[in-house]
Formats: structure tokens, sequence, C-alpha cells
């Protein structure tokens, strides 16, 4: 069936530090791609998006790839603050008659001043 | 994008007792849906709730345990019925807001049974 795998948490890194976050799908056919944001208290924010083999999603200085040869969906931040503390989860959605997303376990991220 | 709300944003509730909680949308849509995220866990689709028609519930999710509403293209409703411990969890709403298969949440209804 279909299912998102991601690193474990928790992922600690000081200020200004590369992130990477691995996110890997096992999926039929092509679908859409998603990484959301939950910070602390707070509900799940669409952090951005990638809906086909090569697109690049990226917002607020996040980015991540859609590599279907290795059905991967990493996240990556050049510098990381102390405000991106938070879980993100990687997601994904076939849509259509099956709109559903199917979420990754999450990973927890704490970066330090 | 559209503003999502949910009431209650918290509640403790007693064993056998049940909760509804409601889901406001700012906008009209075709496609609402409700989601568990247990504590320390991933989010879980219950169920979709499309306006007309029954909802359709996952695998695990039954109609008498989670029975759901969709009165108007605004709103939703989920009740937890019968409940006990093993349901302290947040219940989130989520919408299709443009057809895009990306879906916006609503802040979460975070329960507790004691």
């Amino acid at each position: 069936g279909n299912s998102v795998t991601q690193m474990e948490g928790p992922v600690t890194l000081s200020e200004e530090a590369f992130l990477t976050i691995n996110c890997t799908y096992t999926a039929t056919g092509y679908p859409s791609l998603f990484w959301y944001v939950q910070y602390p208290g707070e509900g799940l924010q669409l952090l951005l998006k990638a809906t086909k083999a090569d697109d690049k999603g990226s917002n607020k200085g996040f980015e991540a790839t859609y590599r279907k040869e290795t059905t991967s969906f990493h996240l990556e931040k050049g510098s990381v603050q102390v405000s991106d503390s938070a879980v993100y989860f990687c997601a994904l959605n076939y849509g259509g008659a099956t709109n559903k997303l199917i979420f990754g376990t999450g990973t927890l991220l704490a970066v330090q001043p | 994008s559209a503003v999502i709300s949910q009431k209650p944003s918290r509640d403790i509730c007693q064993r056998g007792t049940s909760l509804t909680i409601q889901c406001q949308v700012d906008s009209q849509v075709t496609m609402m849906f409700w989601y568990r995220q247990q504590p320390g866990q991933s989010l879980t689709l219950i169920a979709t709730a499309n306006q007309g028609s029954e909802a359709t519930y996952e695998s695990g999710f039954v109609i008498d345990k989670f029975p759901i509403s969709r009165p108007n293209l605004t709103f939703s409703t989920l009740t937890v019925s019968n409940m006990s411990p093993e349901d302290s969890s947040i219940y989130l709403c989520s919408v299709d807001l443009y057809g895009s298969y990306e879906q916006y949440f609503g802040p979460g209804t975070r329960l507790t049974v004691t």
C-alpha cells in the first residue's frame, strides 16, 4: 500500500546549521507530495508541495525536490533559526476520488541558539 | 487561503460521554476531512465529509463511534461517542480549498478523556 517514511527525530541543530529531513514514499503511480509543519501548540500548516517528478517546492527558505527515481522528497534548509523548531510531516496525496493525505510519523526539529 | 475554525479548542470529558466538535470555514468547499492525532503520533484520516452525501470512513473507524454531519458547504461536525481514555487525541478538520489535493487544517480540538 501507499506509505511515507521519515527519519526519526528528534533532530537537534545549532542556529545557522544546515537541515536535511529525509522522506521516502511507497506508492503506485505519481502522487503529489507535501511537507507540513506543526509549531508547538498550533495546528498543521502547509509548508511546501510538489505535484510531479523533478518539481521543487520552496517556502520560507525550505526546499524539497520530488525525486521519482529514488521515491524521495527530502526537506532542506541552508540556515535554520530557533523559530524553525517544530514537528515536520511529510505526506502524499493521490487526489481525485481518493483525495486523502497519508502522513509520515513526523520529525521533531529543535534548534538551539 | 481560508480561515478554518474549530470549537471547542480543548475539552476534558468523562468516560462514556460524547463530544461534538464543530468545524467552520469562511468559504464554500466541497471536501472536508476529519483527522485524529494521538499523543506523540502522526495524523490518521477518520473520514471524508462531502456535502449532500454520507461520510466515507477509513478502515478502523465506524459511523456509530464517529458520526459526522455536513449540512452545508462551510460547516461540519464530528461527534466522538461513548468516549474512553483511548479517544484522548487532537482532532483536526481540513479542507481541500482549491480542488488541488492540498489540504488546509483547522487549529485542532484537544480532547482528554478521564
